[in-house]
């Protein structure tokens, strides 16, 4: 299975947003809305900071949303801080009842 | 969510076999899936498969030749197993779980990963 296709870097100043794509197909992101978002520091284990497009699990602060159209999801970090630097994972569903990551976005905070 | 703690050995030479385990502690070992997930230095995540209680097991099918998942319900821990090892398979691995709920596709919960180097 492919993965999904994320862009390899991001980057914004402080109190700005941002918005990382993930692309899929019409087996994966396109038919469901099982999109996951996972933030990874170096060294660390990835967090879920997203769950089903767009829902927040509890902790994760509300400047972090995600959303979905068509084979593409998206998270958007708002007012962004020195702390949201990292590795940034989608994840989804597929057809073949199998899950499947993008891979990779580091977001750089300027 | 559970708490997760893995092992198994860091070094191998090609063909060899990768053993790795996780313990879980804390929630309902029956409630969730079972996951694991690898990680090559630098590159991105890597879905491998996951388990039930029941052992009943799905693989990533670039992997499926290879891999076994099992689980042990007396000590509530589940293993990976991937035969023929090469260097492409040098990794941190991560054990993890999903809920046992309709539509839960997303890990809540993450092992400390453990790094395994393929080398001669």
């Amino acid at each position: 299975q492919s993965a999904l296709t994320q862009p390899a870097s991001v980057s914004g100043s402080p109190g700005q947003s941002i918005t990382i794509s993930c692309t899929g197909t019409s087996s994966n992101v396109g038919s469901y809305n099982y999109v996951s978002w996972y933030q990874q520091h170096p060294g660390e284990a990835p967090k879920l900071m997203i769950f089903d497009v767009s829902d927040r699990p509890s902790g994760v602060s509300n400047r972090f949303s995600g959303s979905k159209s068509g084979t593409t999801a998206s998270l958007t970090i708002s007012g962004l801080q020195a702390e949201d630097e990292a590795d940034y994972y989608c994840s989804s569903y597929t057809s073949s009842n199998t899950l499947v990551f993008g891979g990779g976005t580091k977001v750089t905070v300027l | 969510q559970v708490q997760l703690q893995q092992w198994g050995a860091g070094l191998l030479k090609p063909s060899e076999t990768l053993s790795l385990t996780c313990a879980v502690y804390g929630g309902s070992f029956s409630s969730y899936y079972w996951s694991w997930i690898r990680q090559p230095p630098g590159k991105g995540l890597e879905w491998i498969g996951e388990i039930n209680h029941r052992g009943s097991t799905i693989y990533n099918p670039s992997l499926k030749s290879r891999i076994t998942i099992s689980v042990d319900t007396s000590k509530n821990q589940f293993s990976l197993k991937l035969t023929s090892v090469t260097a492409a398979d040098t990794a941190v691995y991560y054990c993890a779980s999903r809920q046992q709920l309709p539509g839960a596709y997303y890990f809540d919960s993450w092992g400390q990963g453990a790094l395994v180097t393929v080398s001669s």
